[in-house]
């Protein structure tokens, strides 16, 4: 099964600051890896799919790059209402495999 | 809109078995390849299971193969989990995806608690 590594597993940052998570996979995946947001008791929602398209409704601020073992999730601006676990999720191939998620704090 | 219930969670021993449902509308669930996704009480996500949209193709992950099965009912819209030989490490809430571009839409959960 393909590993997939998240980094970090937390982050304290502010409103307004810009932060970056990233996922590796320990195989090529092409482009094939989505992004996601869970608040506490409540599922995950889609951020982000095919590694860089944004999924529809969701805000300008985030995005997404990479392609083949390195990915990132951007959030440009964070707001109050960010704050929450992000998971990457891989779909290249099954078993499909979430990365072990980041927790992003309010410092 | 499209929206996706799950049912059956509950309370069960070691060793027994359950079954969860998850209902489909506001889509035609049978274009749609379809998840089981579950989270361990304070932990991350797990990939479960997935059935292609005519039910032919199922793929498991290692931690549930052999002892689940993931089935779905197009001409009623829903898709199912049976779960046999629970242990405790089953233990989770077990949401249901819909396959768009990756999930794109997720039921509410329901959770499933093995102890005895």
């Amino acid at each position: 099964a393909i590993q997939m590594t998240q980094s970090p597993s937390s982050l304290s940052a502010s409103v307004g600051d810009r932060v970056t998570i990233t996922c590796r996979a320990s195989q090529g995946i092409r482009n094939d890896l989505g992004w996601y947001q869970q608040k506490p008791g409540k599922a995950p929602q889609l951020l982000i799919y095919a590694a860089s398209s944004l999924q529809s409704g969701v805000p300008s601020r985030f995005s997404g790059s990479g392609s083949g073992t390195d990915f990132t999730l951007t959030i440009s601006s964070l707001q109050p209402e960010d704050f929450a676990t992000y998971y990457c999720l891989q779909d290249y191939n099954y078993p499909y495999t979430f990365g072990q998620g980041t927790k992003l704090e309010i410092k | 809109q499209v929206q996706l219930v799950e049912s059956g969670g509950g309370v069960v021993q070691p060793g027994r078995s359950l079954g969860l449902s998850c209902a489909a509308s506001g889509f035609t669930f049978s274009s749609y390849a379809m998840h089981w996704v579950r989270q361990a009480p304070g932990k991350g996500l797990e990939w479960v299971a997935v059935i292609s949209y005519d039910g032919r193709n199922k793929y498991y992950a290692d931690s549930v193969k052999g002892r689940f099965t993931i089935s779905r009912d197009n001409s009623k819209n829903t898709l199912y989990l049976r779960m046999n030989s629970l242990r405790v490490e089953d233990t989770a809430v077990y949401y249901c995806a819909r396959e768009g571009e990756q999930l794109d839409y997720w039921g509410q959960g329901t959770l499933v608690t093995v102890s005895s």
